[in-house]
């Protein structure tokens, strides 16, 4: 069974730094896109971007590209996102999901970040 | 980057009815259009895939159909289960984008 499982809630203050994980399993990790999703209280799905864990082949939307870094740990199966100066605009859920052909077929339980002073 | 555009943003329907969702990109993609349902405090799940093809497990009261363009996701027979919302996605080319959603709600 696929399964994708996130780490816990995370309350940071702005201009902090936050790393935030997903761990895979049930699947050949290495082979398959894994990527991230936001959703902002009360919105829609935002694609991040996604990456190849097995060259760390990496794809961002323009939207969130030098904000936000994605990268992978095919040795233990995790994919990470991560903020290197958080902004109060950065709170909302973050969903993991394995990605097929740009589709995303499975999905993980969601993260809350909340940034706040 | 390509935009997709749903329409309604909001949908008012009872129990057994039959209703439709469109989603418009704002440039050719194939049939590289995927469905999801989205109920409230959990992930989205993937309904629809490819245009048409249903994904397993999900009923076949879900249905969709398009190409190029012009999508449309079709439900029958609402149920209480339904009532959630929906989000379309192009897989045709990175950044794979979602519609902004349509919301269902029980009239």
């Amino acid at each position: 069974e696929v399964q994708l499982v996130q780490s816990g809630a995370e309350v940071k203050k702005p201009g902090e730094s936050l790393n935030i994980s997903c761990k895979g399993s049930g699947y050949t990790f290495s082979t398959s896109w894994i990527g991230w999703v936001r959703q902002m209280p009360g919105k829609g799905l935002e694609w991040m971007g996604i990456i190849y864990p097995g060259d760390s082949e990496t794809r961002y939307s323009p939207s969130f590209q030098g904000h936000v870094t994605i990268s992978a740990d095919k040795s233990i199966r995790t994919a990470y996102l991560q903020w290197t100066r958080l902004k109060a605009s950065d709170s909302a859920m973050y969903y993991c999901a394995r990605s097929r052909s740009g589709l995303i077929d499975y999905w993980g339980q969601g993260t809350v970040v909340t940034v706040s002073p | 980057d390509i935009q997709l555009t749903q329409s309604p943003s909001s949908l008012s329907a009872s129990v057994g009815d039959r209703v439709t969702i469109t989603c418009r990109a704002s440039q050719t993609i194939s049939n590289d259009l995927n469905w999801y349902q989205q109920k409230p405090g959990k992930a989205p799940k993937l309904l629809i895939y490819a245009a048409s093809s249903l994904q397993s497990g999900v009923p076949s009261k879900f249905s969709g159909s398009g190409s190029g363009t012009d999508f449309i996701l079709t439900i029958s027979s609402l149920r209480p289960e339904d009532f959630a919302t929906y989000y379309c996605q192009q897989s045709y080319s990175s950044p794979y984008s979602f519609g902004q959603g349509t919301k269902l709600e029980i009239k």
